[in-house]
């Protein structure tokens, strides 16, 4: 199995411009998870789907921030317009609870480091 | 709310040490508890889980008992080596009913380990 893959898995932009993150979760998954990563905030939960539908955005920290699954193999996240305090590193993770919804485990990909200049 | 919180780092150990990074945690309901490790330029990895009071998770060596009295869940090894020199996370989950299901992250210990 490949495991959860991001692209791209470095991006540097100018502040105002748009910034599409990428996820593949591991295939038979159905929960995806979207986080950011900060020294200042540690590990932030932004966003997760279940079956594509997404569950809990209410970590998304602002309008600017988007997230879409259109299918069980692909998600985005979307900054527009993106902003330097957006610079983090943001993971994607996935998991396949079935009936033990609380002791499966979530699976993360290597992450997408952002810098906002 | 849920939190997680954990001893801030960094730790900095010689290999062979003994090694505990102290995990407390508040929670409603009976949460399920984790240790993640991240290594340098990487993703998190699932090293250990307890899904009740008295539960003893344990890999390559780490162990950690889910203590409900004392709300901890302390991370422990007896003999670090320098390829466990990494950020240690502990977390728990949270499933509220309904799909709604989470991990809540404390903000990650690093260890070092020296030759």
């Amino acid at each position: 199995d490949a495991g959860v893959i991001q692209s791209p898995r470095h991006e540097v932009t100018e502040m105002g411009q748009e910034v599409t993150l990428r996820c593949k979760p591991i295939s038979g998954h159905d929960y995806l998870f979207w986080y950011r990563q900060t020294m200042m905030r540690g590990l932030e939960l932004l966003i997760y789907f279940n079956n594509n539908v997404p569950i809990d955005d209410s970590g998304m920290p602002e309008d600017r921030f988007s997230a879409k699954m259109p299918n069980a193999s692909f998600s985005t996240l979307k900054i527009q317009p993106s902003e330097p305090r957006d610079s983090a590193v943001y993971f994607c993770a996935s998991s396949a609870p079935g009936l033990a919804v609380t002791t499966d485990t979530q699976y993360f990909g290597p992450g997408t480091r952002l810098t906002v200049l | 709310g849920n939190s997680v919180t954990q001893m801030e780092g960094p730790v900095t150990l010689s290999e062979e040490a003994f090694l505990t990074i102290n995990c407390t945690y508040t929670a409603t309901g009976y949460p399920s508890l984790f240790w993640y490790v991240q290594y340098p330029g990487e993703g998190l990895q699932l090293l250990l889980k307890a899904t009740k009071a008295d539960d003893k998770g344990s890999n390559k060596g780490f162990e950690a008992t889910y203590r409900k009295e004392t709300t901890s869940f302390h991370l422990e090894k007896g003999s670090v080596q320098v390829s466990d020199s990494a950020v240690y996370f502990c977390a728990l989950s949270d499933y509220s009913g309904a799909g709604s299901y989470q991990l809540t992250f404390g903000k990650g210990t690093k260890l070092s380990v020296i030759p």
